[in-house]
């Protein structure tokens, strides 16, 4: 099956920094989606993103599918920033839109 | 909006107890989705559901069974829950002709 490496596993920062979260995978998808999932186990859509780039606030996306990867930039980060971020991919065809996830980035915003 | 709602937030359980996990969305989604998420090991899939009473296995369904009575709901089973079973299972639904995916706030479940 497809394989999702995230980079860096770990990060943390001082309130104020940018990062850039990577995302790489094996195989031609069909579908990108970010995460970030909250102190409380919730996860929340952040982009869906194939291909291309998005903007949403401090937030964005770019994927070069072609390449294989995708990039979640955070700029300005604050605490609420703090909590994992997930990288999903799905190959299409037949499979109903079923997920693989990465292992996540952990990221710690500080005061 | 879309919302996924799983009907507990944590459970505590003994071994060899019958678990029901229970998922409802509101948003007439065909596909429905349970996870179980592990530190260092991301969301894996359990089991999934492409329409009413029809259910597919994912990556990890050992020890897992499904139910697909209804097409807001999507309960998962644990036959005979074990101390390997303690997790974060999430459930998440989708549009069939949508990509995006909407997740339910979690369940944690404690096997004792």
């Amino acid at each position: 099956g497809i394989q999702v490496e995230q980079s860096p596993p770990d990060l943390i920062l001082q309130e104020g920094a940018n990062s850039t979260l990577r995302c790489n995978f094996s195989d031609s998808v069909n579908n990108l989606q970010w995460f970030h999932q909250n102190p409380w186990g919730q996860l929340i859509n952040l982009f869906y993103i194939p291909s291309g780039t998005k903007q949403n606030g401090r937030l964005s996306a770019t994927t070069v599918a072609t390449e294989r990867y995708s990039l979640l930039y955070i700029s300005s980060s604050q605490t609420t920033d703090s909590g994992v971020y997930f990288c999903a991919v799905d190959a299409g065809g037949t499979s109903y839109g079923k997920l693989t996830f990465g292992q996540g980035t952990i990221l710690t915003v500080h005061p | 909006d879309v919302k996924v709602t799983q009907s507990s937030r944590y459970l505590v359980k003994r071994t060899g107890e019958k678990v029901f996990l229970e998922c409802v969305q509101d948003m007439d989604h065909e596909n429905m989705f349970w996870y179980r998420q592990d530190p260092g090991l991301g969301l894996r899939l359990i089991y999934f559901s492409y329409d009413v009473k029809m259910k597919e296995k994912g990556d990890i369904p050992e020890g897992y069974s499904v139910s697909r009575e209804k097409k807001e709901r999507f309960s998962l089973i644990l036959e005979s829950a074990s101390t390997n079973q303690t997790s974060m299972y999430l459930c998440a639904s989708r549009q069939g002709n949508k990509n995006i995916q909407y997740f339910g706030a979690g369940t944690r479940l404690s096997v004792l």
